[in-house]
């Protein structure tokens, strides 16, 4: 495997279900986000993981809920989402969150649909 | 914070001729600007980036321009081709967030054989 990968690449649920959203780097990285991206809207930043430590969280609502166990995997929890979570789902890599310049590498995502 | 407008949000170009797609920002002190093709089904990628002590850069079909004092940059797509065709995206740094972009809400390009 090269770049980002992230599993599953679809995912349907119900608004009471949990589930997990799981994205790997294999660049060596030292960074990792999340974005949300929804129709007709700009890319939205949720959360960045500086070597393992959270370092931003754009006020996403607790039912999304991010974990990085190691600067190459990070995942994002879901529990009791509204249709309106409704997303694709990307993850992003890059040599390091605070430093100038640095080029994000994107995953192909995760098409998440909440019935 | 930062605001990124991008214009337009459709595109349409018979190949070989040239596209252009405009991004305006707010916050002056944005410094630097990538731009990502993101084609269907995969995540964006960087084609190009500038940063703000340069007004233009070119790799092969691609160029951009910068103009700081207007606050605005554009992407510049000279004898487009089929696979040209996808969703591109502008976005701006601010220098005292590090690393966070403030993206625009994209251009889909189709290139018409």
């Amino acid at each position: 495997e090269t770049g980002v990968t992230q599993t599953p690449r679809h995912l349907v649920m119900g608004m009471t279900n949990k589930k997990s959203l799981k994205c790997e780097q294999h660049l060596g990285h030292n960074a990792m986000y999340w974005y949300k991206q929804s129709a007709k809207k700009p890319l939205e930043l949720m959360f960045v993981y500086n070597f393992k430590e959270q370092t931003e969280n754009n006020s996403v609502p607790s039912r999304f809920s991010p974990e990085c166990p190691n600067s190459s995997h990070l995942f994002l929890h879901l529990h009791t989402l509204q249709p309106e979570d409704s997303a694709l789902y990307l993850c992003a890599s890059s040599q390091e969150a605070r430093t100038f310049y640095n080029e994000q590498f994107f995953g192909p995502g995760t098409r998440l649909t909440v019935l | 914070g930062e605001n990124v407008e991008q214009h337009p949000s459709t595109l349409s170009v018979q190949e070989g001729d040239s596209a252009v797609i405009k991004c305006t920002y707010s916050d002056s002190a944005s410094n630097y600007f990538p731009w990502y093709k993101q084609e269907l089904g995969k995540g964006p990628q960087l084609i190009i980036d500038i940063r703000s002590n340069v007004g233009e850069k070119k790799d092969q079909r691609i160029a951009v321009t910068l103009n700081k004092t207007a606050k605005h940059f554009s992407l510049h797509i000279t004898e487009t081709q089929p696979e040209d065709s996808a969703v591109y995206f502008c976005a701006a740094s601010i220098s005292n967030t590090g690393n966070q972009f403030y993206f625009g809400t994209g251009t889909s390009l189709t290139v018409i054989p």
